[in-house]
């Protein structure tokens, strides 16, 4: 069974660009959830979605937002990118969003900001 | 927005001892826990996920979780240097839409 799929591995773009970086869940999983990790920080929860809705969105500015498709497939875009923007860019997918539902990670996306 | 501690350590241990890692949280709502673990530039992987109070055993880990005292716990028996890695806590909050992190802690296994 193939698992969590980022696509790209690696970026590197200008302040002030905009990027999408997309997430293929496990095959049946319906909630797609997305995290970024700095050293600093860690891993700061950005959106969680599940049936293309929406259902909980982290500290983040309006700049970060996020989609899931009927398919499940999930996006996020960062817009007028900063350089604190450069982290590991995770996506993780659920069976179902609710309950004990465990987590399972892509290999993520690396943005660099230059 | 609701928040999971653990100390950062480092934590070394020798090869073959016990290691106990600690995660306390403050949503007292939380139902779903889970520890992780990520390799130096690696994405994090489930390791034990725990719903009840009490303990759950899995080879050599044991997950431990009292909500009472809204504290979770990871204990890595026979500890080999493969262990070596930063060890995640995440808990799932009351309304099950969020899995919030702890920054970690990093555990070193020394031969």
């Amino acid at each position: 069974k193939a698992g969590v799929t980022q696509t790209p591995r690696y970026l590197i773009k200008t302040r002030g660009q905009q990027v999408t970086l997309s997430c293929s869940p496990i095959s049946g999983h319906r909630s797609v959830s997305w995290y970024q990790q700095t050293p600093g920080q860690g891993l700061q929860f950005l959106f969680e979605y599940f049936s293309e809705t929406q259902r909980n969105k982290g500290n983040f500015p309006g700049r970060f937002s996020g989609r899931q498709f009927s398919n499940s497939r999930s996006e996020m875009n960062v817009s007028t990118l900063e350089l604190g923007d450069s982290a590991l860019y995770l996506c993780a997918s659920s069976l179902r969003d609710r309950g004990g539902t465990e987590a399972f990670f892509g290999q993520g996306t690396r943005l660099t900001v230059v | 927005q609701k928040e999971v501690e653990q100390n950062s350590g480092p934590l070394s241990v020798p090869e073959g001892a016990i290691a106990s890692l600690n995660c306390t949280y403050s949503d007292r709502g939380s139902q779903s826990f889970f520890w992780y673990r990520q390799y130096s530039g690696k994405s994090p992987e489930l390791i034990m996920s725990i719903y009840s109070n009490g303990d759950k055993e899995d080879g050599r880990f044991t997950a431990q979780l009292n909500k009472a005292s809204q504290y979770v716990s990871l204990l890595i028996r026979d500890s080999q240097p493969s262990d070596s890695a930063t060890y995640l806590c995440a808990v799932r909050n009351q309304a099950g839409t969020a899995l919030i992190f702890g920054k970690g802690t990093t555990l070193s296994v020394s031969s």
